[in-house]
């Protein structure tokens, strides 16, 4: 079954740190790959996107993330978080299979100290 | 512009009851899907509706059914409701392109089932 996979349920930095959140999914063919966050109290927000092309993807708030196809990741990074960017991240990936199902991970919580 | 907007906020249902969840989506979408989260999970796709059809199906029981109106909006029914079915209910509008799309969230139903 597709499944999607992040590598790490809750993450504790200190402001300045840098980010790098795991994501790894089951599905052999093309896919476009989503990061999104969600702040406390808020909606889901799309962080960056992966259709095709260059498979290094740069999002808002200084977000990016890379599509390792040979691994099946797409891992998310940042250089420097801030005690903004405290929120739970979700990584979801969309088959191209001729279907529309977008399959989530169980996201990560992201705890940023001041 | 409005975004994807969900009614109601929050429901308490009782066992065996039914519900209907409502949902806008952003101007110039035609597409709707529904997700289920539970606490501590990421969304999972229930179905997803275009031109007032089901266009895909997630693995839901026959219980949660789904109708999109001509104006693109969209209900979610679910009968004989089950103290499992206590959930954040989101949706989730698009616009169709090939499937290379991005979808915006709505701020979710919060349904708790006693």
């Amino acid at each position: 079954a597709q499944s999607v996979s992040q590598h790490n349920h809750h993450v504790i930095l200190s402001e300045a740190a840098s980010l790098e959140l795991g994501c790894n999914y089951s599905y052999g063919g093309t896919v476009n790959l989503f990061w999104y966050v969600q702040y406390p109290g808020q909606h889901l927000q799309l962080l960056l996107k992966y259709f095709s092309g260059d498979p290094l993807v740069k999002g808002i708030k200084g977000f990016e993330a890379e599509f390792i196809k040979s691994k099946f990741s797409f891992n998310l990074r940042k250089p420097s978080v801030q005690w903004s960017d405290t929120a739970e991240y979700f990584c979801a990936v969309t088959p191209n299979t001729g279907g529309f199902k977008t399959i989530f991970g169980a996201g990560t919580r992201l705890f940023v100290k001041a | 512009d409005a975004g994807v907007t969900q009614s109601p906020t929050h429901l308490i249902k009782t066992r065996g009851q039914q519900v209907t969840l409502r949902c806008s989506p952003k101007s110039g979408h035609d597409t709707v899907s529904w997700y289920q989260q539970a606490l501590g999970q990421g969304p999972q796709f229930i179905f997803q509706y275009y031109e007032e059809e089901e266009r895909q199906r997630g693995n839901f029981p026959d219980r949660f059914s789904g109708h999109q109106f001509p104006n693109y909006s969209s209900e979610l029914n679910v009968n004989a409701l089950l103290l499992g079915d206590s959930a954040l209910y989101l949706c989730a509008s698009s616009f169709w392109n090939r499937g290379n799309t991005e979808a915006f969230f709505g701020q979710g139903t919060r349904l708790t089932v006693v």
